[in-house]
């Protein structure tokens, strides 16, 4: 079954990079997913990639996914106090849903 | 369009009672998908829908849970006979087929006393 895996917390200072890492299980992804969420809110995406990828870059934002090691990473750079929330990495197979990992809280330090 | 649109933002209810939700899709977007959401937790699949068909249920959906899509646009999810287990954030989202974007509501907060 599917099992999508991030660690809970991530702190950083403001400026630096901030990378956020993901495992997941189910070999047959096709879309690979990153969303954000702030207190109280619902999921912002901010960007996805498709499995036959490796990286995909959105301004401060590189997607980056091994598929060997079912690994995939979200990198935010100049990283400022807005991206302080909640990052969720979710995983896409042949079925039409969507599998979320726990979330990485990124707190970030003025 | 501005987005995935739901209604009640926040629900507070007693044990017992039904509720029931609705969700605005983005415009022309043909499936609609719902989840639910508990602290600490990521959203997890509840059910979706292509058009007004409903294809897929998770099987935490139980049969106090009911969603509908009658004519492929809006939809609504019901909850019947509240329990205290039912208190999360029920999340709605849209897309179009055979894209990876997946647009998320601001949910609806259910809290079951």
């Amino acid at each position: 079954g599917e099992d999508v895996e991030q660690s809970l917390f991530l702190s950083v200072r403001e400026g630096d990079s901030s990378v956020i890492n993901c495992t997941y299980t189910d070999s047959s992804s096709t879309y690979l997913y990153w969303y954000k969420q702030e207190p109280g809110a619902g999921l912002q995406l901010l960007t996805y990639i498709f499995s036959n990828m490796d990286m995909k870059q959105d301004q401060r934002l590189t997607v980056l996914l091994n598929k060997k090691d079912k690994h995939l990473s979200l990198r935010i750079a100049d990283t400022q106090t807005g991206d302080s929330a909640i990052y969720f990495c979710a995983e896409r197979t042949g079925a039409n849903n969507l599998f979320f990992g726990t979330g990485t809280r990124l707190t970030v330090i003025p | 369009d501005t987005g995935v649109s739901q209604d009640p933002r926040h629900k507070i209810t007693k044990r017992g009672q039904n509720v029931t939700f609705r969700c605005d899709p983005i415009s022309e977007h043909n499936r609609l998908y719902w989840y639910r959401q508990t602290l600490g937790q990521g959203p997890e699949f509840l059910t979706y829908f292509q058009n007004e068909a409903q294809l897929e249920k998770s099987r935490l959906l139980s049969d106090r849970f009911s969603a509908e899509r009658p004519k492929g646009s809006f939809s609504t999810l019901e909850i019947q006979r509240t329990e205290q287990g039912d208190s999360a954030m029920y999340l709605c989202a849209s897309s179009l087929v055979n894209t990876g974007e997946l647009f998320f509501g601001e949910g609806s907060r259910l809290t079951v006393l």
